[in-house]
């Protein structure tokens, strides 16, 4: 089965210095994986995707994700944190068991920017 | 539409009533999902549809908790006899195309469900 996990549950960074938010991933075949961030009431946006077409994926505002297979991860990086990046991200993984594009969804990272 | 887009936002209601809730996909997406998003914890998926058809349901907690979407594009997820266990975010996602994973799912803003 298709797994994600999220190595910190609450991230906190102060305004201007970068971001890492951690994230592997356990899969049986080449996966495809995501990242979705949740503002306040809000729905789900995704951030960026990996689909095998290149390892390091550009994303919305400055995030991007390296995929490293050697190491099964997916981290979350942005060179310099903004206060409007406080959010909730989720690293997920797609499943397409039963024909579908089922998603898992890590417990996601809540991340604080602080000024 | 626009976007996808999910009614009520909020429902409070008593245990042991039926709820309805509703899910407007955009409109050109084939595929439709629902995900019940605990407080705290990340979506999980309940069911799918392939325009009509209702391939997977495998997520779906109990047979109190049933789906349709008759003409493959409006969708409603129904809980009866609702629980307070019940009470969470549920998410309605669409997309174009199944059964590609990459491809991106488009989320409606939730309706929250509370049961007393």
């Amino acid at each position: 089965a298709q797994s994600v996990t999220q190595l910190d549950s609450h991230v906190s960074v102060s305004e201007g210095t970068p971001v890492l938010l951690r994230c592997n991933y356990s899969s049986s075949y080449s996966p495809s994986l995501f990242w979705y961030v949740q503002h306040p009431n809000k729905g789900l946006q995704l951030l960026l995707k990996y689909t095998s077409a290149a390892t390091l994926v550009k994303g919305i505002n400055g995030f991007e994700a390296e995929f490293k297979k050697s190491e099964t991860s997916f981290h979350l990086t942005k060179p310099s944190a903004h206060m409007s990046d406080a959010a909730e991200y989720f690293c997920v993984v797609s499943d397409l068991r039963g024909g579908g594009n089922k998603l898992t969804f890590g417990t996601g990272t809540q991340l604080k920017v602080e000024l | 539409g626009a976007g996808v887009s999910q009614s009520p936002r909020y429902k409070v209601t008593k245990r042991g009533q039926d709820v309805t809730l509703r899910c407007d996909p955009i409109s050109s997406h084939a595929t439709l999902y629902w995900y019940q998003q605990a407080l705290g914890q990340g979506p999980e998926f309940l069911t799918y549809f392939n325009y009509e058809a209702q391939p997977d349901k495998s997520g779906l907690p109990s047979d109190r908790f049933s789906a349709e979407r008759p003409e493959g594009s409006i969708s409603t997820l129904t809980i009866q006899r609702t629980e307070q266990r019940d009470s969470a975010m549920y998410r309605c996602a669409s997309s174009l195309l199944a059964g590609v994973g990459e491809e991106t799912q488009y989320f409606g803003p939730g309706t929250r469900l509370l049961v007393l």
